[in-house]
């Protein structure tokens, strides 16, 4: 199985900072990582898809990038709804997601 | 509005079997895959299938092989995931999620049915 991992695995920051979460592959996966913010109590929600593109409805400050192994999501410019959980996923070889990296307020 | 709506929570013996249902509305139901996502508490999320409503065609994350069952009826554009033998470690909300087209990423979940085993 392909393993996903994220750093860090928590994190401060505040309002207006930028922020990047790094997700890393046991093994290449081309492009075939999506990400999603999960909220307490509530589903996941899907932001970025194949590495790069932007989700339909998903505010502009939040971008992906990378391909093989090593991928990025960055948040632009902090905002008060950004506080969640990120979690990484592959798609190249079945499904496995990363362990999430809880975004807090500092 | 495009969305999944799934059956309420569930509380069953160690042993026994659990079928969640996920109903599909505002889109054509066979055009996309339905996947299974769980996550206990505090926990990340674990894939556990997919299944195909147009063919009915299923594939299973190992881990689940043997125990786990997802089928769907058309007619009514619901998927089903049933679980079986269930055991304490199974105590988790369990997601259905849509297939997007590109990338198997998933764009429309549930919202999550807690399934808690307990004697």
């Amino acid at each position: 199985d392909i393993q996903m991992t994220q750093s860090p695995s928590s994190l401060s920051a505040s309002v207006g900072d930028r922020v990047t979460i790094t997700c890393r592959a046991s093994q290449s996966i081309s492009s075939y990582l999506n990400w999603y913010q999960q909220k307490p109590g509530k589903a996941p929600k899907l932001l970025i898809y194949a590495a790069s593109s932007l989700q339909s409805g998903v505010p502009s400050r939040f971008s992906g990038s990378g391909s093989g192994t090593d991928f990025t999501l960055t948040i632009s410019s902090l905002q008060p709804e950004d506080f969640a959980t990120y979690y990484c996923q592959q798609s190249y070889s079945s499904i496995t997601f990363g362990q999430g990296t809880r975004l807090e307020i500092k | 509005q495009v969305q999944l709506v799934q059956s309420g929570a569930e509380v069953k013996k160690p042993g026994a079997s659990v079928k969640v249902s996920c109903k599909a509305s505002g889109y054509t139901f066979t055009s996309y895959d339905i996947n299974w996502v769980r996550q206990a508490t505090g926990q990340g999320l674990e894939w556990m299938g997919w299944m195909n409503p147009n063919s009915g065609n299923t594939g299973y994350a190992q881990k689940f092989q043997g125990r786990v069952t997802m089928t769907r009826n058309t007619s009514i554009s619901t998927a089903y995931m049933e679980l079986s033998s269930l055991r304490s470690e199974d105590t988790a909300v369990y997601y259905c999620a849509r297939g997007f087209v590109v990338a198997g990423a998933f764009d429309i979940w549930g919202q999550g049915t807690m399934v808690t085993v307990s004697s």
